[in-house]
Protein backbone atom coordinates (compact mmCIF):
# COMPACT_ATOMS: atom_id res chain seq x y z
CA UNK A 1 0.00 0.00 0.00
CA UNK A 2 0.83 3.37 -0.84
CA UNK A 3 1.50 5.88 1.66
CA UNK A 4 3.74 7.88 4.47
CA UNK A 5 5.03 6.15 7.52
CA UNK A 6 6.18 8.20 10.55
CA UNK A 7 8.68 6.66 13.40
CA UNK A 8 8.17 6.19 16.16
CA UNK A 9 4.33 7.39 17.15
CA UNK A 10 5.09 8.26 21.05
CA UNK A 11 8.79 9.70 21.34
CA UNK A 12 10.29 11.31 24.81
CA UNK A 13 13.41 14.22 24.48
CA UNK A 14 15.49 14.84 27.84
CA UNK A 15 17.19 18.05 28.44
CA UNK A 16 19.99 19.22 26.00
CA UNK A 17 19.21 16.12 23.91
CA UNK A 18 18.80 16.12 19.77
CA UNK A 19 15.97 13.80 18.38
CA UNK A 20 15.28 12.92 14.49
CA UNK A 21 12.32 12.29 13.98
CA UNK A 22 11.44 9.63 10.68
CA UNK A 23 9.53 10.15 7.85
CA UNK A 24 9.45 7.76 4.55
CA UNK A 25 6.95 7.78 1.60
CA UNK A 26 6.49 5.25 -1.18
CA UNK A 27 4.41 7.69 -3.07
CA UNK A 28 6.76 8.86 -5.04
CA UNK A 29 5.98 12.45 -4.19
CA UNK A 30 8.29 15.22 -5.13
CA UNK A 31 7.88 17.44 -2.44
CA UNK A 32 7.51 16.34 1.16
CA UNK A 33 6.84 19.09 4.53
CA UNK A 34 7.02 18.65 8.44
CA UNK A 35 4.46 20.58 10.60
CA UNK A 36 4.10 21.01 13.83
CA UNK A 37 0.56 21.08 15.49
CA UNK A 38 0.26 22.10 19.23
CA UNK A 39 -2.97 21.94 20.54
CA UNK A 40 -5.91 23.56 19.33
CA UNK A 41 -4.17 25.05 16.55
CA UNK A 42 -3.02 24.97 12.57
CA UNK A 43 -0.32 23.63 11.21
CA UNK A 44 2.99 25.84 11.02
CA UNK A 45 5.28 24.68 8.30
CA UNK A 46 8.49 23.74 9.79
CA UNK A 47 10.84 22.96 6.73
CA UNK A 48 9.87 21.50 3.33
CA UNK A 49 11.41 20.07 0.15
CA UNK A 50 10.58 20.35 -3.33
CA UNK A 51 13.98 18.12 -4.77
CA UNK A 52 15.95 15.70 -3.37
CA UNK A 53 19.14 17.57 -1.80
CA UNK A 54 17.75 20.49 -1.71
CA UNK A 55 14.91 22.27 1.02
CA UNK A 56 13.54 25.65 2.46
CA UNK A 57 12.55 27.06 5.70
CA UNK A 58 9.21 27.41 7.13
CA UNK A 59 7.49 29.73 9.32
CA UNK A 60 9.38 28.12 12.77
CA UNK A 61 12.41 26.14 11.39
CA UNK A 62 14.32 27.48 14.54
CA UNK A 63 15.67 24.94 16.56
CA UNK A 64 14.99 22.60 13.69
CA UNK A 65 16.99 20.09 10.85
CA UNK A 66 16.32 17.93 8.24
CA UNK A 67 18.05 16.27 5.22
CA UNK A 68 16.93 15.13 2.10
CA UNK A 69 19.20 12.66 0.65
CA UNK A 70 16.70 10.16 -1.28
CA UNK A 71 13.62 11.00 -2.47
CA UNK A 72 11.66 8.81 -0.21
CA UNK A 73 13.08 10.19 3.00
CA UNK A 74 12.85 13.73 4.72
CA UNK A 75 13.70 13.10 8.57
CA UNK A 76 13.38 15.88 11.12
CA UNK A 77 15.77 16.72 13.72
CA UNK A 78 14.92 18.25 16.54
CA UNK A 79 18.06 20.09 18.26
CA UNK A 80 18.23 21.38 21.80
CA UNK A 81 18.02 24.90 20.67
CA UNK A 82 14.63 23.94 20.26
CA UNK A 83 13.42 25.19 23.83
CA UNK A 84 9.51 24.33 23.51
CA UNK A 85 9.90 21.14 21.36
CA UNK A 86 6.43 19.38 22.87
CA UNK A 87 3.88 18.96 19.84
CA UNK A 88 2.25 16.94 17.41
CA UNK A 89 4.47 16.56 14.31
CA UNK A 90 2.86 15.78 10.92
CA UNK A 91 4.99 15.10 7.51
CA UNK A 92 3.42 15.17 4.44
CA UNK A 93 4.28 14.96 0.91
CA UNK A 94 2.34 16.08 -2.66
CA UNK A 95 3.01 15.94 -6.31
CA UNK A 96 2.37 18.28 -8.45
CA UNK A 97 1.92 16.41 -11.68
CA UNK A 98 -1.92 17.18 -12.27
CA UNK A 99 -0.52 20.73 -10.61
CA UNK A 100 -2.77 20.58 -7.62
CA UNK A 101 -1.17 20.79 -4.29
CA UNK A 102 -3.24 17.71 -2.17
CA UNK A 103 -0.69 16.61 0.39
CA UNK A 104 -0.87 13.41 1.91
CA UNK A 105 -0.03 13.07 6.22
CA UNK A 106 1.20 10.54 8.19
CA UNK A 107 0.33 9.59 11.38
CA UNK A 108 2.22 11.62 13.11
CA UNK A 109 4.79 11.55 15.45
CA UNK A 110 3.63 12.83 19.30
CA UNK A 111 7.02 14.71 20.99
CA UNK A 112 7.27 15.52 25.06
CA UNK A 113 9.95 16.66 27.22
CA UNK A 114 11.14 14.85 30.03
CA UNK B 1 1.94 37.82 3.96
CA UNK B 2 -1.69 35.60 3.51
CA UNK B 3 -3.63 34.79 6.37
CA UNK B 4 -6.36 32.22 6.83
CA UNK B 5 -8.83 32.71 9.23
CA UNK B 6 -11.73 30.09 10.04
CA UNK B 7 -14.47 30.93 12.26
CA UNK B 8 -16.16 29.55 14.57
CA UNK B 9 -13.51 27.63 16.26
CA UNK B 10 -15.56 25.36 17.85
CA UNK B 11 -18.94 23.93 17.27
CA UNK B 12 -20.96 21.92 19.07
CA UNK B 13 -24.22 20.77 17.17
CA UNK B 14 -27.14 18.13 17.59
CA UNK B 15 -27.80 15.47 15.17
CA UNK B 16 -29.85 16.46 12.32
CA UNK B 17 -29.12 20.16 11.97
CA UNK B 18 -27.37 21.93 9.44
CA UNK B 19 -24.75 24.29 9.62
CA UNK B 20 -21.84 26.30 7.89
CA UNK B 21 -18.09 26.83 8.69
CA UNK B 22 -16.15 29.76 7.25
CA UNK B 23 -12.92 30.47 5.98
CA UNK B 24 -11.57 33.78 4.99
CA UNK B 25 -8.26 34.44 3.39
CA UNK B 26 -6.78 37.73 2.75
CA UNK B 27 -4.60 37.45 -0.35
CA UNK B 28 -5.59 36.64 -3.81
CA UNK B 29 -5.72 33.05 -4.48
CA UNK B 30 -7.52 30.41 -6.43
CA UNK B 31 -7.22 27.42 -4.94
CA UNK B 32 -8.43 26.04 -1.75
CA UNK B 33 -8.35 22.74 0.17
CA UNK B 34 -10.32 21.39 2.93
CA UNK B 35 -9.45 18.36 5.28
CA UNK B 36 -10.36 16.47 8.26
CA UNK B 37 -8.77 15.53 11.53
CA UNK B 38 -9.84 13.35 13.89
CA UNK B 39 -9.16 13.40 17.38
CA UNK B 40 -5.11 12.30 17.89
CA UNK B 41 -4.90 11.16 14.02
CA UNK B 42 -3.54 12.50 11.05
CA UNK B 43 -5.32 14.75 8.37
CA UNK B 44 -7.27 13.43 5.64
CA UNK B 45 -8.16 15.77 2.22
CA UNK B 46 -11.63 15.89 1.59
CA UNK B 47 -12.04 18.42 -1.36
CA UNK B 48 -9.94 20.50 -3.58
CA UNK B 49 -11.55 23.70 -4.73
CA UNK B 50 -10.02 24.91 -7.70
CA UNK B 51 -11.81 28.09 -8.96
CA UNK B 52 -14.05 30.52 -8.35
CA UNK B 53 -17.58 29.21 -7.85
CA UNK B 54 -16.21 26.14 -7.12
CA UNK B 55 -18.44 23.54 -5.05
CA UNK B 56 -17.65 19.99 -4.28
CA UNK B 57 -20.05 17.71 -2.12
CA UNK B 58 -19.57 14.09 -0.62
CA UNK B 59 -22.37 13.01 1.20
CA UNK B 60 -23.33 14.95 4.04
CA UNK B 61 -20.60 17.78 3.53
CA UNK B 62 -20.51 20.54 0.52
CA UNK B 63 -18.04 22.95 -0.31
CA UNK B 64 -17.85 26.12 -2.17
CA UNK B 65 -14.85 28.82 -3.33
CA UNK B 66 -15.91 32.67 -3.67
CA UNK B 67 -12.44 33.83 -5.01
CA UNK B 68 -13.77 37.16 -5.24
CA UNK B 69 -14.99 37.22 -1.55
CA UNK B 70 -11.95 34.90 -0.88
CA UNK B 71 -14.43 33.05 1.36
CA UNK B 72 -14.63 29.52 1.63
CA UNK B 73 -18.10 27.19 3.12
CA UNK B 74 -18.00 24.36 4.11
CA UNK B 75 -21.59 23.67 4.84
CA UNK B 76 -22.57 20.48 7.03
CA UNK B 77 -26.52 18.93 6.06
CA UNK B 78 -28.16 16.85 8.66
CA UNK B 79 -24.73 16.24 10.38
CA UNK B 80 -24.59 12.82 11.74
CA UNK B 81 -21.97 11.75 14.97
CA UNK B 82 -19.55 10.56 12.40
CA UNK B 83 -18.62 13.83 11.10
CA UNK B 84 -17.65 15.01 14.54
CA UNK B 85 -13.86 15.74 13.87
CA UNK B 86 -11.50 19.12 13.68
CA UNK B 87 -11.83 20.65 10.13
CA UNK B 88 -9.51 22.92 8.25
CA UNK B 89 -8.91 24.88 5.21
CA UNK B 90 -5.96 25.33 3.95
CA UNK B 91 -4.86 28.02 0.96
CA UNK B 92 -2.01 27.78 -1.58
CA UNK B 93 -0.16 30.42 -1.89
CA UNK B 94 3.21 31.16 -4.01
CA UNK B 95 6.56 32.69 -2.31
CA UNK B 96 9.15 31.28 -4.68
CA UNK B 97 7.70 28.00 -3.88
CA UNK B 98 3.77 26.79 -3.36
CA UNK B 99 2.89 26.50 -0.05
CA UNK B 100 -0.47 25.66 1.61
CA UNK B 101 -1.03 28.44 4.43
CA UNK B 102 -3.62 26.17 7.16
CA UNK B 103 -6.89 28.01 9.31
CA UNK B 104 -6.57 27.25 12.45
CA UNK B 105 -9.48 24.44 12.60
CA UNK B 106 -12.99 24.31 13.48
CA UNK B 107 -13.59 21.42 15.94
CA UNK B 108 -16.77 20.15 15.50
CA UNK B 109 -18.73 18.24 18.53
CA UNK B 110 -22.18 16.67 16.93
CA UNK B 111 -24.32 15.20 19.77
CA UNK B 112 -26.86 11.85 19.28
Amino acid sequence: DGGITQSPKYLFRKEGQNVTLSCEQNLNHDAMYWYRQDPGQGLRLIYYSQIVNDFQKGDIAEGYSVSREKKESFPLTVTSAQKNPTAFYLCASSSRVSSLNIQYFGAGTRLSVL
Amino acid sequence: ELKVEQNPLFLSMQEGKNYTIYCNYSTTSDRLYWYRQDPGKSLESLFVLLSNGAVKQEGRLMASLDTKARLSTLHITAAVHDLSATYFCAVEWWDSNYQLIWGAGTKLIIKP
